[in-house]
């Protein structure tokens, strides 16, 4: 089974700081991975696919990288509608495991 | 727009079993795999189960094998979680999830549901 090691799990920061999470596969996924993300109360909301496709209407301050067995999601500019909390997940195979989630936070 | 409504959760006792629907409009549901995710109060996103567009796949998550049962019914465009064995641990929000590309599984959780809470306490 692929495991998903995300970091960090929480991260302080402030309105206009540029943050990076961070996503390990334990085996090759090859471009198949999503970011989400998800407010309290709420269902998750897609904003990455295919490692670094930006979904349709999602700010163009988040921007996803990688392949293989790393990958990483970058918010330039923080707004405070981004605080919340970030998971990845793989989709090449069954189980389609996520990361256990970053939760950004105010500073 | 797309709609997924889950109905079907509630409190339920240690062994007992918990039908679970949940049924899509705004998208071409028979073409389109469908996932469970739950997530625990608190925690973090847990991928449950899936399911093929034409039944032809499913697949579990260890925790749920053997005890949950993933179904569909193209023409009432409803997916089912069928769930037997209950234990305290399964206690969570499930949502349902349809993916964003028709016919493969190599594609993303494009449309989710507002998650319905399953409480399995005696």
């Amino acid at each position: 089974d692929i495991q998903m090691t995300q970091s960090p799990s929480s991260l302080s920061a402030s309105v206009g700081d540029r943050v990076t999470i961070t996503c390990r596969a334990s085996q090759s996924i090859s471009i198949w991975l999503a970011w989400y993300q998800q407010k309290p109360g709420k269902a998750p909301k897609p904003l990455i696919y295919k490692a670094s496709s930006l979904k349709t209407g999602v700010p163009s301050r988040f921007s996803g990288y990688g392949s293989g067995k790393e990958f990483t999601l970058t918010i330039s500019g923080l707004q405070p509608d981004d605080f919340a909390t970030y998971y990845c997940q793989q989709y090449s195979g069954s189980p389609y495991s996520f990361g256990q989630g970053t939760k950004l936070e105010v500073k | 727009q797309v709609q997924l409504v889950e109905s079907g959760g509630g409190l339920v006792q240690p062994g007992r079993s918990l039908r679970l629907s949940c049924t899509a409009s705004g998208f071409p549901f028979s073409l389109h795999g469908m996932h469970w995710v739950r997530q625990i109060p608190g925690q973090g996103l847990e991928w449950t189960a899936y399911i093929s567009y034409d039944d032809s796949n499913k697949f579990y998550a260890d925790s749920v094998k053997g005890r949950f049962t993933i179904s569909r019914d193209n023409s009432k465009n409803t997916v089912f979680l069928q769930m037997d064995t209950l234990r305290p641990e399964d206690t969570a929000l499930y949502f349902c999830a349809g993916v964003a590309e028709p016919y493969t599984m190599i594609t993303p959780l494009e449309y989710w549901g507002q998650g319905i809470l399953v409480t399995v306490s005696s």
